[in-house]
């Protein structure tokens, strides 16, 4: 399967655990995007990354959340002491280059988060 | 900041014939792109067709097709020919040209096809 890969596809945390999400992008992609999606609510943009680099981390929540993307590995979007606030999709998306005029993201299956 | 708008949070249509799923959009930029994504209950998010602004003629992509009215900031998408596998939602999203690469999505619309 060629596509974007989120791993797991349901989580489940108690409230104070932490949280981590995976995501392999496709083949030949180097830019990354992570979206949260409430329930009825459409995705909104929480982060862009390449490579070993944060570019656009303005839709994160100022505290518990991080993101990362290695130089080798999945890009990890990291919430430590999750709220069940946080219970939501998390959907990754990846591109063949950022900054360059239309290029499509393309999505992952996303990960359901459950917090009791 | 843009911002897009889905008004209709739910619409039905007879399996064979035609809808049309509104979005409107708001920003001060006079180049952009313009997307509907389709989530069926697997919660998948699956491109159906973009459009850029800068282009005039409408995006078509077999059944689906869009009505771009760049002066209104609306781009509607045609589903005609609607098949039972087309029921999922619908969410218009507008990603900026340059800049920012993050996509702003409206909040979707439920697509119910009838047999």
């Amino acid at each position: 399967n060629a596509g974007v890969m989120q791993n797991p596809r349901h989580l489940v945390r108690r409230r104070g655990q932490e949280a981590r999400l995976r995501c392999s992008p496709m083949k030949g992609h180097s830019h990354v995007y992570w979206y949260r999606q409430l329930p009825e609510e459409g995705l909104k943009f929480m982060v862009y990354l390449q490579k070993e680099n944060i570019i656009d981390e303005s839709g994160m929540p100022k505290e518990r959340f991080s993101a990362e993307f290695p130089k080798e590995g999945p890009s990890i979007l990291r919430i430590q002491q999750v709220v069940r606030g946080d219970s939501a999709a998390y959907f990754c998306a990846s591109s063949k280059q950022g900054g360059i005029d239309n290029q499509p993201q393309h999505f992952g299956d996303g990960t359901r988060l459950s917090i009791l | 900041a843009q911002t897009v708008t889905q008004s209709q949070p739910e619409m039905s249509v007879q399996e064979a014939e035609t809808v049309t799923l509104s979005c409107t959009y708001d920003t001060s930029e006079s180049d952009y792109y313009l997307f509907w994504y389709k989530q069926p209950p697997s919660r998948q998010m699956i491109l159906v067709i973009r459009q850029e602004a800068y282009k005039q003629q409408n995006a078509t992509e077999n059944r689906f097709s869009v009505n771009f009215q760049k002066a209104a900031k609306s781009f509607s998408l045609k589903i005609s020919d609607s098949q039972l596998g087309d029921a999922a939602m619908y969410f218009c999203a507008y990603k900026t040209q340059g800049g920012s690469e993050k996509l702003v999505f409206g909040k979707g619309m439920k697509l119910t096809v009838n047999p």
